[in-house]
C-alpha cells in the first residue's frame, strides 16, 4: 500500500518562528511536490523536487524554501513564518513526470500562524 | 487566462441523480487528463483518468475533447457517499499536475 506522510496534522506557530513540515514517501519516486490549499485559491504549487538535491520553484514560494536530502523527504521550510501563510499544506508524490501516473498525496498539515 | 477552470458549484443533487461536471485547459500541449476526488479535510486522491476515447469506471464516465480543449465527469445514480469536490488535473510535458480549483457536488436523500 502506497503510503506519503507528513510529521503533524495540526500545528500551530507565531509569527518570526522557523517552522519545518517533513514529508515521507515510501513508494521510491523521483518528484516530490509541496502545495499549499486554501478555500476559493485550490492547490497552489510551492516547490517541486526532481531528484534528490534538485528543486524547482512552483507558483508561490515566496517565503518557504525546501530541502531533499533524500530520495524519500522532501522537507518545507518556512524561514520567518507569517499569518498569511496559515493554510492546509499537502506534500506529493509521483513516479514519473509525465504520462498517467497517479500522484499521491500525504493527509495535510493545518498550520495556524499566529 | 486560468490554465484549468471549473465551475466551482456547488452541485446540490438528490440521490439517484445524473450530475455532470465539465473543465476546460488552456494549453493545447497537454498530455494527459485526471480526475482526482478530494472529501471534506481529506487529501486528493485519483478518481480516474481520462483517455481520448473516453473511458467508464461503474457509475463513472470520462470524456476528453481535445479539439475542445474539454474534460467532463458524469456520474449516474448518485449516493449520499459521492458528495465531495472533484478536482479537474492536466499533465504536460514537462511541468507538474496543473489542478482545477474544484467542483462541489452534495447529494443529499
Amino acid at each position: 500500500d502506497v503510503k506519503v506522510t507528513q510529521s503533524s496534522r495540526y500545528l500551530v506557530k507565531r509569527t518570526g518562528e522557523k517552522v519545518f513540515l517533513e514529508c515521507v514517501q515510501d513508494m521510491d519516486h523521483e518528484n516530490m511536490f509541496w502545495y499549499r490549499q486554501d478555500p476559493g485559491l485550490g492547490l497552489r504549487l510551492i516547490y517541486f523536487s526532481y531528484d534528490v538535491k534538485m528543486k524547482e520553484k512552483g507558483d508561490i514560494p515566496e517565503g518557504y524554501s525546501v530541502s531533499r536530502e533524500k530520495k524519500e523527504r522532501f522537507s518545507l521550510i518556512l524561514e520567518s513564518a507569517s499569518t498569511n501563510q496559515t493554510s492546509m499544506y499537502l506534500c506529493a508524490s509521483r513516479g514519473k513526470w509525465t504520462g498517467g501516473y497517479e500522484q499521491y498525496f500525504g493527509p495535510g498539515t493545518r498550520l495556524t500562524v499566529t | 487566462r486560468k490554465e484549468v477552470e471549473q465551475d466551482p458549484g456547488p452541485f446540490n443533487v438528490p440521490e439517484g441523480a445524473t450530475v455532470a461536471f465539465n473543465c476546460t485547459y488552456s494549453n493545447s500541449a497537454s498530455q494527459s487528463f485526471f480526475w482526482y476526488r478530494q472529501d471534506c479535510r481529506k487529501e486528493p486522491k485519483l478518481l480516474m483518468s481520462v483517455y481520448s476515447s473516453g473511458n467508464e469506471d461503474g457509475r463513472f464516465t470520462a470524456q476528453l475533447n481535445r479539439a475542445s480543449q474539454y474534460i467532463s465527469l458524469l456520474i449516474r445514480d448518485s449516493k449520499l457517499s459521492d458528495s465531495a469536490t472533484y478536482l479537474c488535473v492536466v499533465n504536460q510535458a514537462g511541468t507538474a499536475l496543473i489542478f482545477g480549483k474544484g467542483t462541489t457536488l452534495s447529494v443529499s436523500s
